[in-house]
């Protein structure tokens, strides 16, 4: 069975102090890996789609890298329009999603 | 560009009283279509997923159901609600092959049953 585990469940953080979340993963033929940003009360905002291990993407403050077992997303100096719940999913051979529980974020002015 | 609508936003219920939430889809055709419950704490759980017209599979043993009358349209059911029904429901979409490709998620229901 698919399984995706995240952490920390909570990260504080100081408006600037860079960090990074953590998703490792198990999966039969991996097509894909996700991160999705949530705010509460909304649907997940998709983020980033990572292929195969050694890639990488950026958006903004953001970097998501991932190798053969697990994902990183950094945060660099975040704000505090960066607090939000972040998701992380992997698609397996048969197309389908398997979530973590997420790892809510958030940054102190 | 697409854009996804789910209604209602809020919803509460009784027990065994019957459920219907909508999602429609925008801008694109033949969207392959799910249904997520997402519970406080815990990860997205995939409850069906259509990828045409009639098409649904079903994930998870329930007490809902999932129709897809119309190409952008995608339909959650029940008959009678449980407490555990309660939660927050999720739409999403995507046009890769064979149900695959990113998933674009909507604004989500959130489902309180009494």
């Amino acid at each position: 069975e698919d399984q995706v585990t995240q952490s920390p469940e909570a990260l504080r953080l100081q408006e600037g102090e860079s960090s990074s979340l953590n998703c490792s993963y198990t999966v039969s033929g991996l097509r894909g890996l996700f991160w999705y940003r949530q705010d509460p009360g909304k649907g997940p905002e998709f983020l980033f789609t990572l292929y195969s291990a050694g890639e990488e993407k950026e958006k903004e403050r953001l970097k998501a890298t991932l190798t053969k077992k697990e994902s990183f997303l950094h945060i660099t100096a975040p704000k505090p329009e960066d607090s939000a719940t972040y998701l992380c999913a992997v698609q397996a051979r048969d197309y389908k999603l398997s979530f973590g529980a997420g790892t809510t974020v958030t940054v102190r002015a | 560009s697409q854009t996804i609508h789910q209604w209602p936003a809020t919803l509460v219920q009784p027990v065994g009283s019957p459920l219907s939430l909508e999602c429609t889809v925008e801008g694109t055709s033949n969207p392959n279509l799910y249904w997520y419950r997402q519970a406080a704490g815990r990860g997205l759980q995939l409850l069906f997923y259509s990828v045409g017209i009639g098409q649904i599979s079903s994930e998870v043993p329930q007490n809902l159901s999932a129709s897809r009358p119309q190409d952008r349209q995608f339909i959650l059911s029940s008959k009678k609600l449980l407490l555990s029904d309660s939660g927050f429901y999720l739409c999403a979409w995507s046009t890769g092959t064979s149900g695959g490709g990113t998933q674009y998620f909507g604004p989500g229901t959130r489902l309180l049953v009494l």
